[in-house]
Parts: structure tokens; C-alpha cells; sequence
């Protein structure tokens, strides 16, 4: 399944299958990007990250991949399991001094169905 | 080692009331972030502190808030004469140094106005 960001807040994906989130940025001066994964009632919690002079980072199961020609950032979670549905954002840092002035997306919902 | 603990998890108050948001960073975290997330929306970013100072308080509304890291006991956000508008949930961040590095969210707090 393919989410794309504010236009499809909620992707379904079956168990098993590969899914992958994408998020567009805003600002071309950002130069470090992170995914979240937010469960209900929890605070977000670090997936992956990823500077501005990559292009692509893989971790353990999960791929980003950032193309700043189109500011578009992608999550891809291979072999979909239950415990993945969650909230996922984006957030990137805007190119400041303060690595605290993240700006977060609006989220996608991944709802995983066995 | 702890990670980023919030507290109360769950706080109702009612018009016009104070409200008191806790958070201690992990062991080790010298640098504080609160942000504030609305019902079905990403984190919005509000202040950024350091041990006694507040390094970036863009993201706090002019009147109302206010937020302090003392040099001893955890960061404090208060609200003061809370609106129904203020119901959301307040997440607490830290990491150790003022660079992109991963950091952590604590569990948040859930304000309610009534």
C-alpha cells in the first residue's frame, strides 16, 4: 500500500505486505529528517533517520529515502506486522541552530489487517 | 536508565485554572523540548530549554505560558487561567547536546479543560 501524506491519512495494508508512507516537506533548507512511530496514548517514538547529504538509510526492516530535488521523504516497512499500525509523522529539522524546532507533518495511520 | 518521564499523565482542569506539566529529561539530557499535539495533528513545536535558560520560545503562545528548567527538578510548562482551547496533549523531548541527534519523547500529558 502507498499513503501520501494529508490526501490519504489512513492506509490499510495486510500483514505480510510491504507498506510504504510518504510525507512532502516544506522547506528546502531542511537538513535532517526523522519518522516517528506514535501508538495511541504513547508519545512518538524514533524509527529512522536521515541527513540532507544521503539519499537513502536502512534499518531493521524499515528504508527511508529522501529526494530533496522534490522534497519528498519516504517510510517503507517491509513484512508488515500488527504491532506496525500506528501513527507514523515525518518531522524535519528547518536548517536552524536548534535541532528542537522539528516541524512534524499530520501523520498517516497505518491500520495493518491480518 | 529512564527514559523522558512526564507528569501527571492525565490532568482535567477546569476554566480558569492552573495548570503544572512535569518532565525530566533522561539521565544525562541537558536539553528540554516541549511540544503540543491537538486531536488528529502533528506535534507543533513550543519551547526549547537548557539547564536555567530558555534558548527558543517561539512556538509558546504570548500569554498564559510560560515554561522554566531549573537547575534542579524537572522542567516545568504552566498554563495559567486554562481555556477549553488548551485541552491537548503536551509532549516533553530531550536529548544531550544541542545537535541533530535522535531524541526522545516522553509519554506526554493529556490535558483536558472542562
Amino acid at each position: 500500500g502507498e499513503s501520501v501524506g494529508l490526501h490519504l491519512p489512513t492506509l490499510s495494508v495486510q500483514e505480510g505486505d510491504n507498506s510504504i508512507i510518504n510525507c512532502a516537506y516544506s522547506n528546502s533548507a531542511s537538513d535532517y529528517f526523522i519518522w516517528y512511530k506514535q501508538e495511541s496514548g504513547k508519545g512518538p517514538q524514533f524509527i529512522i533517520d536521515i541527513r540532507s547529504n544521503m539519499d537513502k538509510r536502512q534499518g531493521q526492516r524499515v528504508t527511508v529515502l529522501l529526494n530533496k530535488t522534490v522534497k519528498h521523504l519516504s517510510l517503507q516497512i517491509a513484512a508488515t506486522q500488527p504491532g506496525d499500525s500506528a501513527v507514523y509523522f515525518c518531522a524535519e529539522n528547518p536548517g536552524t541552530d536548534s535541532w528542537g524546532k522539528l516541524q512534524f507533518g499530520a501523520g498517516t495511520q497505518v491500520v495493518v489487517t491480518p | 536508565n529512564a527514559g523522558v518521564m512526564q507528569n501527571p499523565r492525565h490532568l482535567v482542569r477546569r476554566r480558569g485554572q492552573e495548570a503544572r506539566l512535569r518532565c525530566s529529561p533522561m539521565k544525562g539530557h541537558s536539553h528540554v523540548y516541549w511540544y503540543r499535539q491537538l486531536p488528529e495533528e502533528g506535534l507543533k513545536f513550543m519551547v526549547y530549554l537548557q539547564k536555567e535558560n530558555i534558548i527558543d520560545e517561539s512556538g509558546m503562545p504570548k500569554e498564559r505560558f510560560s515554561a522554566e528548567f531549573p537547575k534542579e527538578g524537572p522542567s516545568i510548562l504552566r498554563i495559567q487561567q486554562v481555556v477549553r482551547g488548551d485541552s491537548a496533549a503536551y509532549f516533553c523531548a530531550s536529548s544531550p547536546l544541542r545537535t541533530n541527534t535522535e531524541a526522545f519523547f516522553g509519554q506526554g500529558t493529556r490535558l483536558t479543560v472542562v
